[in-house]
């Protein structure tokens, strides 16, 4: 069964860095573009960054672009979200994604930014 | 970016009744390897989305025959033959032919 379990999130000023992690099993997790995702009641649902199998190509929407970066061990399994000079506007729930299709969600973690 | 338009955001169905849900991009949706990167999510209320269909007109496994979808180019529908009661909640179009992939702003399926 597949399984993706984030975690990280929490409440942080502006300003401030988080990092997320999502634990990836159930599948061949070097074989697969992942993604992050977020959802926030305002801006709806938005594909925030993407990361190829290797790591070798990543991508990510403009408003997080110089901010963000996304990596991914797989050698454990895993994908991380580094979030730097958050803003209000970052809040939202962030989910992991298997594939840049959104085959598999994980349950996500909330990231709220406020002072 | 492309910009998914949905309609209607909000749509009250009787039991056993029929539903459809119309998604349109601003641009086209082909991608120069011939296929429409066009999928459909469901959003149970507080639950992660589910995929439901990928690349216009495939259904994930799981996912019940009542739901259908279809179109080309611009313009692509979602079809539930006949609503059931664990059909409710918010479904998403979704292109993943251009970066940044993008999303519908989502319509809100309810019983009447």
């Amino acid at each position: 069964e597949v399984q993706l379990v984030e975690s990280g999130g929490g409440l942080v000023q502006p300003g401030g860095s988080l990092r997320l992690s999502c634990a990836a099993s159930g599948f061949t997790f070097s074989t697969y573009w992942m993604n992050w995702v977020r959802q926030s009641p305002g801006k709806g649902l938005e594909y925030v960054a993407t990361i190829k199998q290797d790591g070798s190509e990543t991508s990510y929407v403009e408003s997080v672009k110089g901010r963000f970066t996304i990596s991914r061990d797989n050698a454990k399994s895993s994908l991380h979200l580094q979030m730097n000079s958050l803003r209000a506007e970052d809040t939202a729930i962030y989910y992991c994604v298997r594939e840049r299709g959104g085959r598999y969600w994980g349950q996500g973690t909330q990231v709220t930014v406020s002072s | 970016d492309v910009v998914m338009t949905q309609s209607p955001l909000s749509l009250p169905v009787t039991l056993g009744q029929p539903a459809s849900i119309s998604c349109r991009s601003s641009q086209s949706l082909v991608h120069s390897d011939g296929n429409t990167y066009l999928n459909w999510f469901q959003q149970r209320p507080g639950q992660s989305p589910r995929r439901l269909i990928y690349r216009v007109s495939n259904r994930d496994s799981g996912v019940p025959d009542r739901f259908s979808g279809s179109g080309s180019g611009t313009d692509f529908t979602l079809k539930i033959s006949r609503v059931e009661a664990e059909d409710v909640g918010v479904y998403y179009c979704m292109q993943a032919t251009h970066w940044p992939l993008t999303f519908g702003g989502g319509s809100k399926v309810e019983i009447k």
